[in-house]
């Protein structure tokens, strides 16, 4: 249980288009789904909280105009990186929170990642 | 500020020792704690969850907390070349989950 999917799984896109990440959990149902940007050799970095049905919450910093997030059931969020420019390049994660997964509780479930590359 | 410290390491072990990753933490309202493992250029994977005090075990891993001290730990026996990977600690109280940078974790064949 707790399988977490992202597709697509690498992106390569030029600079000015917009890029559409889905995140499904697969098994459950997940109230919130997190979204994060990781670059290389560096941790993970929070981008917002997004619930099922309401507006995400982004983190400081992070514009919400750039990165649209929708969470329009308990399996899905999207995260559109819009006008995407080369420092827009990262591996962005998705997870998805649920309260009880075989008996672990209170934890997220990555997906496995999005690379994208933005030339 | 809510946080949660690991030293980055790396953290340099031989093939069939034990391996000791530590970390800290520093909102009281933590209420559970778990240890992921992330692969180079892959998103991490979950090892283990601990939620009260004391030890436990699962397989070559165990999980110490304790809670007085604000301390959680990650103790891997009989350590691999595939265990090298980093090591994420994360505390979660009120429903937000907080990340250490992670450890790095080198297991030399």
């Amino acid at each position: 249980g707790a399988v977490v999917s992202q597709h697509p799984s690498w992106v390569i896109c030029k600079s000015g288009t917009s890029v559409k990440i889905e995140c499904r959990s697969l098994d459950f149902q997940a109230t919130t789904m997190f979204w994060y940007r990781q670059f290389p050799k560096q941790s993970l970095m929070l981008m917002a909280t997004s619930n099922e049905g309401s507006k995400a919450t982004y983190e400081q910093g992070v514009e919400k105009d750039k990165f649209l997030i929708n969470h329009a059931s308990l399996t899905l969020s999207t995260l559109t990186v819009t006008s995407a420019h080369p420092e827009d390049s990262s591996f962005y994660i998705c997870s998805a929170y649920t309260a009880v997964v075989a008996g672990v509780t209170d934890t997220q479930y990555f997906g496995p990642g999005t690379r994208l590359t933005v030339l | 500020q809510k946080e949660v410290e690991q030293n980055s390491g790396p953290l340099s072990v031989p093939e069939g020792a034990i391996a000791s990753l530590n970390c800290t933490y520093s909102d009281r309202v933590s209420q559970s704690f778990f240890w992921y493992r992330q692969y180079s250029g892959k998103s991490p994977e979950l090892i283990m969850s601990i939620y009260s005090n004391g030890d436990k075990e699962d397989g070559r891993f165990t999980a110490q907390l304790n809670k007085a001290s604000q301390y959680v730990s990650l103790l891997i026996r009989d350590s691999q070349p595939s265990d090298s990977a980093t090591y994420l600690c994360a505390a979660t109280g009120g429903f937000k989950t907080i990340f250490g940078a992670g450890t790095r974790l080198f297991v030399k064949a």
